[in-house]
């Protein structure tokens, strides 16, 4: 399995401010990836982030917009740039495990619930 | 391109009802199939996940089966109880690195 942390759990953020959402995985892992959850909503894909590389963006998600730095196998960040209260949403951090008898389990951290006012 | 729906969008049973929930998917080609549960205001739990090999995957009470030729798969819940009372995600691997996520099931099991 994989323990994932995230920081911080929520915050409250003024309009055209950027905010950084940290998280830590309790073992290295290859790809990290980074959901959006806007309110009632399911989960969509911003990004997957690979340590050494470049992060590959989703349609409709853009570097200048939502920056994602990989700086080694176990932690990632995700920077919310220039927020506008549609920016408001419940940011998941998710990695991939291979495990005996569960290959490709998916797993979640608690997520970062963000307001913009 | 794949979508991913799920029906019903939600769901009140009482306490003790079996219960099925749906998941479809429309491109068959996929690597696997994974159920999660999302508490409110929480993350998310894998409950189970099927291969595309696989059938069906069984775990406690709660049993997935999948048939990829129709695009279908199904979350069985037996014995349902209040702690059951959750958001239920169906979420297909579409390709190595893509997942996507159908919009829920919220699921309510009254005591």
């Amino acid at each position: 399995s994989a323990v994932i942390s995230q920081k911080p759990s929520r915050d409250i953020c003024q309009r055209g401010t950027s905010l950084t959402i940290q998280c830590q995985v309790d073992s290295q892992v290859t790809m990290m990836f980074w959901y959006r959850q806007q309110p009632g909503q399911s989960l969509t894909l911003i990004a997957t982030a690979n340590q050494g590389s470049e992060a590959t963006y989703e349609s409709g998600f853009v570097i200048d917009k939502f920056p994602i730095s990989r700086p080694n196998l176990t932690f990632s960040t995700l920077t919310v740039s220039n927020m506008s209260p549609e920016d408001s949403s419940i940011y998941l951090c998710s990695v991939e495990k291979i495990n005996r008898g569960r290959t490709d389990t998916q797993y979640f951290g608690p997520g970062t619930r963000l307001t913009v006012l | 391109k794949q979508e991913v729906t799920q029906i019903p969008a939600a769901l009140s049973v009482p306490e003790g009802e079996n219960l099925v929930l749906n998941c479809s998917f429309t491109d068959s080609a996929i690597y696997n199939l994974q159920w999660f549960r999302q508490d409110p205001g929480k993350g998310l739990t894998s409950l189970l996940l099927i291969q595309s090999s696989q059938r069906e995957q069984t775990s406690g009470r709660l049993n997935a089966s999948l048939d990829k030729s129709s695009g279908r798969s199904t979350l069985y819940i037996a014995a349902s109880q209040p702690g059951d009372s959750a958001t239920y995600l169906c979420a297909v691997k579409a390709s190595y690195d893509k997942v996507i996520f159908g919009p829920g099931t919220s699921l309510s099991v009254i005591p």
